[in-house]
This record gives C-alpha cells, sequence and structure tokens, in this order.
C-alpha cells in the first residue's frame, strides 16, 4: 500500500512569488493534516481536513496560506505572495479513524525556500 | 499552555549501549502519545501509540512506556541503524491535531 506522498520534494522561490505544494493521502483515509517545521522549531500544526471539509484551521499562519481538498482525495496548500518566513518544510499526514486507534501517517515532506 | 518536552535533546551512545528516551507534558485530556522516528530528509515514521498508563509496546530494539505525565522510549543494544532524530507528539481529547516535541538525536557509534 502506497505511503503519504508529497509534491515537490523542494522548491525555492523568490519572495512574492507564489507556491502550490500537493499532498496525496494513503488510499481511504478521511484525514488529512498540514504541518510545518521552521528552522530550530518543532514540527506544528497548520490545519486538519476530515474529506473535504476544513475541521480545524487553527494553525494557518494568516491569510496568505490556502488549503483545499477537493473531492475529499489530495489536498493543496498554496502560499500567496511568499514571505521569507514562510520557509521551512511542509509534512502531509493522514489518518482514518478507528475504535482502537488515530495514528497519523506522515509523508516525507516539501522543503520550502522563499529567497 | 500544552507542552510536549523531550529530554535529551542529544544522546550519542556506543553500539551495545542501552538508553532511554524522555517526553514529558502538561496537558489534560491525553488521547494518545506517538513515538515517531525521522531520519534526515525524510517524514516522520510511525512508531508506536500509547493511549493508557501503564501500556507498553516493543518493536525490535524499542520499547515505548506510557505513565500519567511521561513517556519513555527504552532503546536495548542499539545498533548504528537506530540513530535517527525519535519525536514525541501527544493528542488531545477535544480535538485531532498533534503536538510534537522537538525531538532526540540519537547517535549510536560503531
Amino acid at each position: 500500500e502506497a505511503g503519504v506522498t508529497q509534491f515537490p520534494s523542494h522548491s525555492v522561490i523568490e519572495k512574492g512569488q507564489t507556491v502550490t505544494l500537493r499532498c496525496d493521502p494513503i488510499s481511504g483515509h478521511d484525514n488529512l493534516y498540514w504541518y510545518r517545521r521552521v528552522m530550530g522549531k518543532e514540527i506544528k500544526f497548520l490545519l486538519h481536513f476530515v474529506k473535504e471539509s476544513k475541521q480545524d484551521e487553527s494553525g494557518m499562519p494568516n491569510n496568505r496560506f490556502l488549503a483545499e481538498r477537493t473531492g475529499g482525495t489530495y489536498s493543496t496548500l498554496k502560499v500567496q505572495p511568499a514571505e521569507l518566513e514562510d520557509s521551512g518544510v511542509y509534512f502531509c499526514a493522514s489518518s482514518q479513524r478507528t475504535v482502537s486507534t488515530d495514528t497519523q501517517y506522515f509523508g516525507p515532506g516539501t522543503r520550502l525556500t522563499v529567497l | 499552555e500544552d507542552q510536549v518536552t523531550q529530554s535529551p535533546e542529544a544522546l550519542r551512545l556506543q553500539e551495545g549501549e542501552s538508553s532511554s528516551l524522555n517526553c514529558s507534558y502538561t496537558v489534560s485530556g491525553l488521547r494518545g502519545l506517538f513515538w515517531y522516528r525521522q531520519d534526515p530528509g525524510k517524514g516522520p515514521e510511525f512508531l508506536f501509540t500509547l493511549y493508557s498508563a501503564g501500556e507498553e509496546k516493543e518493536k525490535e530494539r524499542l520499547k515505548a512506556t506510557l505513565t500519567k505525565k511521561e513517556s519513555f522510549l527504552h532503546i536495548t543494544a542499539p545498533k548504528p541503524e537506530d540513530s535517527a532524530t525519535y519525536l514525541c507528539a501527544v493528542q488531545f481529547h477535544r480535538d485531532d491535531k498533534i503536538i510534537f516535541g522537538k525531538g532526540t538525536r540519537l547517535h549510536i557509534l560503531p
């Protein structure tokens, strides 16, 4: 079974440009999460989808970030316009909650560098 | 504020030298505690989930335990391939997000 995949693996953009990150969750997982780690800090939550609905977007830093999950499958995270402080590694995770478990499985991440 | 603290920040061991990593948390309403392993340039790889105090889980040379305020990841007779950053994360009953600690960088010397 394929794990969580993310694209691209790396992205280098200029300040003010737009970047779109993509996440494909594990097939059948209704829950999809975005997290971010900036240099020297711990991984922090950005938002949570249940199917196509945003369940919790309390971690989104500001309105330059837009996440979508059309059709409840893959998700995109757009940063527009990008700022220097947006640099970091963006992780996507997915889970399928059952009675006994709610483990989140992570993708390899997208390393974003804003110059 | 809910907090997850891992110690030590870094640990160097000789191959075969057993030790433990600590994860303490100051949260109420814990739903689950997770351990992940992360290699450089990769995403967190799931190891264990613990749900209640007294629970233990094992996988190869690793054993995770949970009390009401902390968790330990015991590593027995480690090998160089166990070198990685080990992340602890907690999840609450009130929502589904998980809160990570900063991790412990483990280096096993051959």
